[in-house]
C-alpha cells in the first residue's frame, strides 16, 4: 500500500540556520503530496503542497518540490525562526481524498 | 477561508461515559470529513471517513460500536466516543475537504480534541 518515510527527529537548529526534512513515498499511482505543520496542542495547518512532478509548492519560506524520479518532497528553509519549532508532517493523497500520514518531524530552533 | 471549528478543545471525565466531540466547517461545505486519533509523539491514525447523509467508513481495527460518528449536513459532523475508558483518552482530530472541490483537494483541520478520561 502506500506509505510516507520522514527523517527521525528531533532536527535542532540555531536561528537563521537552512533546514532541510526528508520525505520519501511509495504509492502506486500519481499521488498529490502535502506538507503540514502542527504547533503544540492544535490540530494540522496545510503548509504547501504539490499535485504532479516537477511542481514546487511553497509558503513561508518553506518551499518542497514533486520528484517522481527520486519519489521524494523533501521541505526547504533557507532560514529558521523559533517560531518555526513545530512538528512537521509530509502527507500523500492518492484516493478518495485519504491522505496517508509520515511519523512527523519535530524541528527545534533555538535563538 | 476553510476554516474547521471542533468542540470541545479539551474534555475530562469519568470512565464510562460518552463523549462527543462536534467538527463544524465555517466557511465552506464539506461533502467529505474525517476523524483521527493521535498518541502522544506519534502521527495520525485514520479512524473513519465520514460522508454526510450516509454511513461512516471505519478503518480496519476501529470499533464502529464505541466511535459512533453521525455526519447530518454539510457543515456538521459528530464523534461520540460511547462508554468512554482510559484507554480511549487521546487526541482526536478532524478535518473536511470542500463540496465539490474534485479529487486530491487539501483536508481543513480542526484545532482536536485532546480527552482523557479518569
Amino acid at each position: 500500500g502506500d506509505s510516507v518515510t520522514q527523517m527521525e527527529g528531533p532536527v535542532t537548529l540555531s536561528e537563521e540556520a537552512f533546514l532541510t526534512i526528508n520525505c520519501t513515498y511509495t504509492a502506486t499511482g500519481y499521488p498529490s503530496l502535502f506538507w503540514y505543520v502542527q504547533y503544540p496542542g492544535e490540530g494540522l495547518q496545510l503548509l504547501l503542497k504539490a499535485t504532479k512532478a516537477d511542481d514546487k509548492g511553497s509558503n513561508k519560506g518553506f518551499e518542497a518540490t514533486y520528484r517522481k524520479e527520486t519519489t521524494s518532497f523533501h521541505l526547504e528553509k533557507g532560514s529558521v525562526q523559533v517560531s518555526d519549532s513545530a512538528v512537521y508532517f509530509c502527507a500523500l493523497m492518492e484516493y478518495g481524498n485519504k491522505l496517508v500520514f509520515g511519523a512527523g518531524t519535530i524541528l527545534r530552533v533555538k535563538s | 477561508g476553510a476554516v474547521v471549528s471542533q468542540h470541545p478543545s479539551w474534555v475530562i471525565c469519568k470512565s464510562g461515559t460518552s463523549v462527543k466531540i462536534e467538527c463544524r466547517s465555517l466557511d465552506f461545505q464539506a461533502t467529505t470529513m474525517f476523524w483521527y486519533r493521535q498518541f502522544p509523539k506519534q502521527s495520525l491514525m485514520l479512524m473513519a471517513t465520514s460522508n454526510e447523509g450516509s454511513k461512516a467508513t471505519y478503518e480496519q481495527g476501529v470499533e464502529k460500536d464505541k466511535f459512533l460518528i453521525n455526519h447530518a449536513s454539510l457543515t456538521l459532523s459528530t464523534l461520540t466516543v460511547t462508554s468512554a475508558h482510559p484507554e480511549d483518552s487521546s487526541f482526536y482530530i478532524c478535518s473536511a475537504t470542500r463540496q465539490g472541490a474534485g479529487s486530491n483537494q487539501p483536508q481543513h483541520f480542526g484545532d482536536g480534541t485532546r480527552l482523557s478520561i479518569l
